[in-house]
């Protein structure tokens, strides 16, 4: 099993410019999540996912979108980059919320 | 009132002594709680979970919970200058979703 993966690792985004981080897990769990953290802060929730097409807010959304076509994939969607989205992106998944969340290595995100 | 908080440290503990982090939180239905350890540079990683009221003991780590006021603890014992990471507490927030504290800076000095 690879866990939770994501790619890219790093990114440098110009202002105003797209991307999106993909995250795909082969555990088969229900529930993925995105977490942004910024130097020597928590995890802050961006969106989570129950299931396949079932997504919902997290605390800090806005600038953000998400999509679950499918229970292995989560993509993270930034649209018009801004120097305030710079970042390490985590995406996150978990059988049941109960239980461990299992996290991939991160995407390092800079907006110039 | 912040939802989860922890103090940010640095939390500096000598070699071979407990460290003991903590972690206040605001809802009072809360019924679950996480520490995660994060290496610097690295993705967080699980410690301990813990549901009841009381200690939890897993090796050198001890959670403590008390729901009466609010608080979730963790003790290292016999710390080692590998246990220098950002503790990481979390609750469980409407059956969905962790709240995460801010992390507490541990430095163990050999």
């Amino acid at each position: 099993n690879a866990g939770v993966t994501q790619t890219p690792k790093f990114r440098i985004l110009k202002i105003g410019q797209s991307m999106t981080l993909q995250c795909t897990q082969d555990m088969n769990h229900n529930y993925m999540y995105w977490y942004r953290q910024d130097p020597g802060m928590g995890l802050k929730l961006i969106y989570y996912s129950v299931g396949a097409g079932i997504t919902d807010k997290g605390e800090v959304p806005n600038g953000y979108n998400v999509s679950r076509s499918t229970t292995e994939d989560f993509p993270l969607r930034l649209e018009l980059a801004a120097p305030s989205q710079t970042s390490v992106y985590f995406c996150a998944s978990t059988q049941d919320t109960y239980n461990e969340q299992f996290f991939g290595p991160g995407t390092r995100l800079t907006v110039l | 009132q912040k939802e989860v908080e922890q103090n940010s440290g640095p939390l500096s503990v000598p070699e071979g002594a407990i460290a003991s982090l903590n972690c206040t939180y605001s809802d009072r239905g809360s019924q679950s709680f996480f520490w995660y350890r994060q290496y610097s540079g690295k993705s967080p990683e699980l410690i301990m979970f813990i549901y009841s009221n009381g200690d939890k003991e897993d090796g050198r780590f001890t959670a403590q919970l008390n729901k009466a006021s609010q608080y979730v603890s963790l003790l290292i014992r016999d710390s080692q200058p590998s246990d220098s990471a950002t503790y990481l507490c979390a609750v469980i927030q409407g059956a969905q979703k962790l709240v995460f504290g801010q992390g507490t800076r541990l430095t163990i000095n050999p």
